[in-house]
Protein backbone atom coordinates (compact mmCIF):
# COMPACT_ATOMS: atom_id res chain seq x y z
CA UNK A 1 0.00 0.00 0.00
CA UNK A 2 1.10 3.42 -0.85
CA UNK A 3 1.20 6.13 1.63
CA UNK A 4 0.30 9.61 0.33
CA UNK A 5 0.07 12.18 3.07
CA UNK A 6 -1.03 15.91 2.91
CA UNK A 7 -0.51 18.52 5.36
CA UNK A 8 -2.16 20.08 7.03
CA UNK A 9 -5.16 18.55 7.77
CA UNK A 10 -6.82 21.70 8.19
CA UNK A 11 -6.22 25.00 7.88
CA UNK A 12 -8.62 28.10 8.48
CA UNK A 13 -7.50 31.23 6.79
CA UNK A 14 -8.64 35.09 6.96
CA UNK A 15 -9.65 35.94 3.39
CA UNK A 16 -7.18 37.83 1.66
CA UNK A 17 -4.62 35.35 3.61
CA UNK A 18 -1.94 33.60 1.25
CA UNK A 19 -1.71 29.64 2.00
CA UNK A 20 -0.01 26.57 0.88
CA UNK A 21 -0.13 23.11 2.03
CA UNK A 22 1.76 19.90 1.38
CA UNK A 23 1.51 16.63 -0.53
CA UNK A 24 4.41 14.18 0.32
CA UNK A 25 4.54 10.75 -1.73
CA UNK A 26 7.08 8.10 -2.65
CA UNK A 27 9.80 9.06 -5.27
CA UNK A 28 9.12 5.59 -6.80
CA UNK A 29 7.12 4.69 -9.06
CA UNK A 30 6.05 8.09 -9.88
CA UNK A 31 4.30 8.33 -13.10
CA UNK A 32 2.11 12.19 -12.38
CA UNK A 33 0.65 13.69 -9.48
CA UNK A 34 -3.03 15.22 -9.35
CA UNK A 35 -4.58 17.82 -7.31
CA UNK A 36 -8.35 18.00 -6.97
CA UNK A 37 -10.50 20.60 -5.23
CA UNK A 38 -13.73 18.94 -3.70
CA UNK A 39 -16.74 21.03 -2.08
CA UNK A 40 -19.12 19.80 0.47
CA UNK A 41 -21.93 17.74 -1.44
CA UNK A 42 -20.11 17.84 -4.66
CA UNK A 43 -17.58 15.24 -6.65
CA UNK A 44 -13.91 15.58 -6.76
CA UNK A 45 -12.71 18.49 -9.90
CA UNK A 46 -9.20 18.42 -11.51
CA UNK A 47 -6.89 21.11 -10.66
CA UNK A 48 -3.75 20.22 -11.88
CA UNK A 49 -1.94 17.55 -13.45
CA UNK A 50 1.99 16.93 -12.85
CA UNK A 51 4.40 14.71 -14.69
CA UNK A 52 7.50 16.02 -14.52
CA UNK A 53 10.23 16.98 -11.83
CA UNK A 54 10.10 20.90 -11.40
CA UNK A 55 6.75 21.31 -12.98
CA UNK A 56 4.95 24.29 -11.86
CA UNK A 57 1.19 24.72 -12.77
CA UNK A 58 -1.38 27.83 -12.43
CA UNK A 59 -4.96 28.66 -13.06
CA UNK A 60 -5.80 31.69 -11.53
CA UNK A 61 -4.65 32.05 -7.99
CA UNK A 62 -3.98 28.54 -7.37
CA UNK A 63 -0.44 27.15 -8.61
CA UNK A 64 1.59 24.29 -7.69
CA UNK A 65 4.97 22.75 -7.95
CA UNK A 66 6.26 19.38 -7.62
CA UNK A 67 9.67 17.77 -6.79
CA UNK A 68 9.42 14.17 -7.70
CA UNK A 69 12.86 13.59 -6.12
CA UNK A 70 12.53 14.25 -2.79
CA UNK A 71 8.64 13.09 -3.25
CA UNK A 72 6.55 16.23 -2.15
CA UNK A 73 3.91 18.59 -4.36
CA UNK A 74 2.81 22.09 -2.95
CA UNK A 75 -0.13 23.97 -3.53
CA UNK A 76 -1.01 27.38 -2.98
CA UNK A 77 -4.05 29.94 -3.06
CA UNK A 78 -3.25 33.33 -3.36
CA UNK A 79 -5.13 36.10 -1.56
CA UNK A 80 -7.71 33.46 -0.68
CA UNK A 81 -11.51 34.16 -1.28
CA UNK A 82 -14.31 32.64 0.39
CA UNK A 83 -15.09 30.05 -2.46
CA UNK A 84 -12.03 28.70 -1.82
CA UNK A 85 -13.33 27.16 0.84
CA UNK A 86 -13.41 23.09 0.47
CA UNK A 87 -10.99 20.11 0.26
CA UNK A 88 -8.13 19.99 -1.52
CA UNK A 89 -7.12 16.39 -3.03
CA UNK A 90 -3.55 14.76 -3.89
CA UNK A 91 -3.53 11.96 -6.08
CA UNK A 92 0.17 9.99 -6.67
CA UNK A 93 -0.25 8.17 -10.21
CA UNK A 94 1.68 5.40 -11.07
CA UNK A 95 0.33 4.67 -14.36
CA UNK A 96 -2.96 2.44 -14.23
CA UNK A 97 -3.62 3.06 -10.44
CA UNK A 98 -3.90 6.35 -8.39
CA UNK A 99 -3.58 6.94 -4.30
CA UNK A 100 -5.15 9.68 -2.80
CA UNK A 101 -4.16 11.68 0.59
CA UNK A 102 -6.91 12.47 2.85
CA UNK A 103 -6.96 16.20 1.80
CA UNK A 104 -6.40 19.41 3.00
CA UNK A 105 -10.14 20.93 4.41
CA UNK A 106 -9.62 25.17 4.11
CA UNK A 107 -12.26 27.12 5.35
CA UNK A 108 -11.88 30.78 4.43
CA UNK A 109 -13.57 33.25 6.74
CA UNK A 110 -14.87 36.52 5.44
CA UNK B 1 -26.78 14.69 -20.97
CA UNK B 2 -23.10 14.37 -20.96
CA UNK B 3 -21.22 13.25 -18.67
CA UNK B 4 -20.76 10.60 -16.44
CA UNK B 5 -23.85 9.47 -14.06
CA UNK B 6 -24.09 6.93 -10.88
CA UNK B 7 -27.22 4.81 -10.02
CA UNK B 8 -29.03 4.79 -7.81
CA UNK B 9 -27.77 8.33 -5.60
CA UNK B 10 -28.65 6.68 -2.45
CA UNK B 11 -29.52 3.26 -1.25
CA UNK B 12 -30.44 1.22 1.82
CA UNK B 13 -29.71 -2.30 1.84
CA UNK B 14 -29.25 -5.28 4.60
CA UNK B 15 -26.59 -7.15 5.66
CA UNK B 16 -26.11 -10.12 3.49
CA UNK B 17 -28.00 -8.82 0.60
CA UNK B 18 -26.32 -8.01 -2.93
CA UNK B 19 -26.26 -4.76 -4.19
CA UNK B 20 -25.02 -3.36 -7.65
CA UNK B 21 -24.31 0.31 -8.20
CA UNK B 22 -24.18 1.82 -11.85
CA UNK B 23 -21.72 3.94 -13.57
CA UNK B 24 -22.53 5.27 -17.05
CA UNK B 25 -20.02 7.62 -18.92
CA UNK B 26 -21.23 9.32 -22.89
CA UNK B 27 -17.19 10.23 -23.73
CA UNK B 28 -16.22 6.91 -24.78
CA UNK B 29 -13.02 7.16 -22.13
CA UNK B 30 -11.29 4.19 -22.01
CA UNK B 31 -10.71 3.68 -17.95
CA UNK B 32 -13.14 3.68 -15.63
CA UNK B 33 -12.50 3.63 -11.66
CA UNK B 34 -14.39 2.93 -8.51
CA UNK B 35 -13.37 4.06 -5.15
CA UNK B 36 -14.61 4.58 -1.82
CA UNK B 37 -14.74 7.72 0.31
CA UNK B 38 -14.11 6.59 4.24
CA UNK B 39 -13.20 9.03 6.98
CA UNK B 40 -9.37 8.84 7.85
CA UNK B 41 -8.57 7.28 4.62
CA UNK B 42 -9.63 9.77 1.65
CA UNK B 43 -10.89 8.40 -1.20
CA UNK B 44 -9.72 4.26 -2.16
CA UNK B 45 -9.29 2.64 -5.28
CA UNK B 46 -11.74 -0.74 -5.55
CA UNK B 47 -11.38 -1.67 -9.02
CA UNK B 48 -10.44 -0.32 -12.09
CA UNK B 49 -10.77 -1.00 -15.99
CA UNK B 50 -8.83 -0.03 -19.03
CA UNK B 51 -11.19 -0.93 -21.10
CA UNK B 52 -14.19 -3.36 -22.11
CA UNK B 53 -13.81 -6.56 -20.45
CA UNK B 54 -9.78 -5.70 -19.01
CA UNK B 55 -10.72 -5.02 -15.57
CA UNK B 56 -8.05 -4.77 -12.51
CA UNK B 57 -7.88 -4.83 -8.62
CA UNK B 58 -7.48 -1.53 -6.65
CA UNK B 59 -6.60 -1.10 -3.10
CA UNK B 60 -9.57 -2.38 -1.42
CA UNK B 61 -11.14 -5.32 -3.51
CA UNK B 62 -12.47 -7.62 -1.52
CA UNK B 63 -16.33 -8.19 -1.34
CA UNK B 64 -16.67 -6.47 -4.75
CA UNK B 65 -16.98 -7.60 -8.55
CA UNK B 66 -16.96 -5.51 -11.47
CA UNK B 67 -17.38 -5.85 -15.04
CA UNK B 68 -17.16 -4.03 -18.37
CA UNK B 69 -18.83 -5.37 -20.89
CA UNK B 70 -19.73 -2.04 -22.48
CA UNK B 71 -17.31 0.96 -22.85
CA UNK B 72 -19.90 3.28 -21.17
CA UNK B 73 -20.52 1.41 -18.07
CA UNK B 74 -19.43 0.27 -15.23
CA UNK B 75 -21.81 -1.77 -12.54
CA UNK B 76 -19.87 -2.26 -8.75
CA UNK B 77 -21.65 -5.33 -7.51
CA UNK B 78 -21.15 -5.98 -3.84
CA UNK B 79 -22.00 -9.79 -3.74
CA UNK B 80 -23.08 -10.20 0.03
CA UNK B 81 -23.57 -6.37 1.50
CA UNK B 82 -21.78 -6.08 4.65
CA UNK B 83 -21.84 -2.92 7.72
CA UNK B 84 -17.92 -2.19 6.79
CA UNK B 85 -19.09 -1.28 3.23
CA UNK B 86 -21.21 1.60 4.19
CA UNK B 87 -19.67 4.50 2.63
CA UNK B 88 -19.96 6.69 -0.56
CA UNK B 89 -19.19 5.67 -3.55
CA UNK B 90 -17.94 7.28 -6.48
CA UNK B 91 -16.94 6.51 -9.71
CA UNK B 92 -14.48 8.00 -12.56
CA UNK B 93 -13.50 8.33 -16.09
CA UNK B 94 -10.21 9.26 -17.87
CA UNK B 95 -9.48 8.94 -21.44
CA UNK B 96 -5.91 6.95 -22.02
CA UNK B 97 -3.38 5.37 -19.98
CA UNK B 98 -1.21 7.86 -17.54
CA UNK B 99 -1.84 11.27 -16.72
CA UNK B 100 -5.17 11.77 -18.08
CA UNK B 101 -7.31 13.70 -15.75
CA UNK B 102 -10.20 11.81 -13.90
CA UNK B 103 -13.36 12.68 -13.98
CA UNK B 104 -15.60 11.81 -11.38
CA UNK B 105 -19.61 11.14 -11.00
CA UNK B 106 -21.67 12.22 -8.35
CA UNK B 107 -21.40 9.72 -6.31
CA UNK B 108 -23.55 7.39 -4.12
CA UNK B 109 -24.04 6.88 -0.84
CA UNK B 110 -24.94 3.32 0.45
CA UNK B 111 -26.11 2.38 4.21
CA UNK B 112 -25.67 -1.56 5.09
CA UNK B 113 -27.86 -2.01 8.15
Amino acid sequence: ILNVEQSPQSLHVQEGDSTNFTCSFPSSNFYALHWYRWETAKSPEALFVMTLNGDEKKKGRISATLNTKEGYSYLYIKGSQPEDSATYLCAFNTGNQFYFGTGTSLTVIP
Amino acid sequence: DAGITQSPRYKITETGRQVTLMCHQTWSHSYMFWYRQDLGHGLRLIYYSAAADITDKGEVPDGYVVSRSKTENFPLTLESATRSQTSVYFCASKTYQGAGEQYFGPGTRLTVT
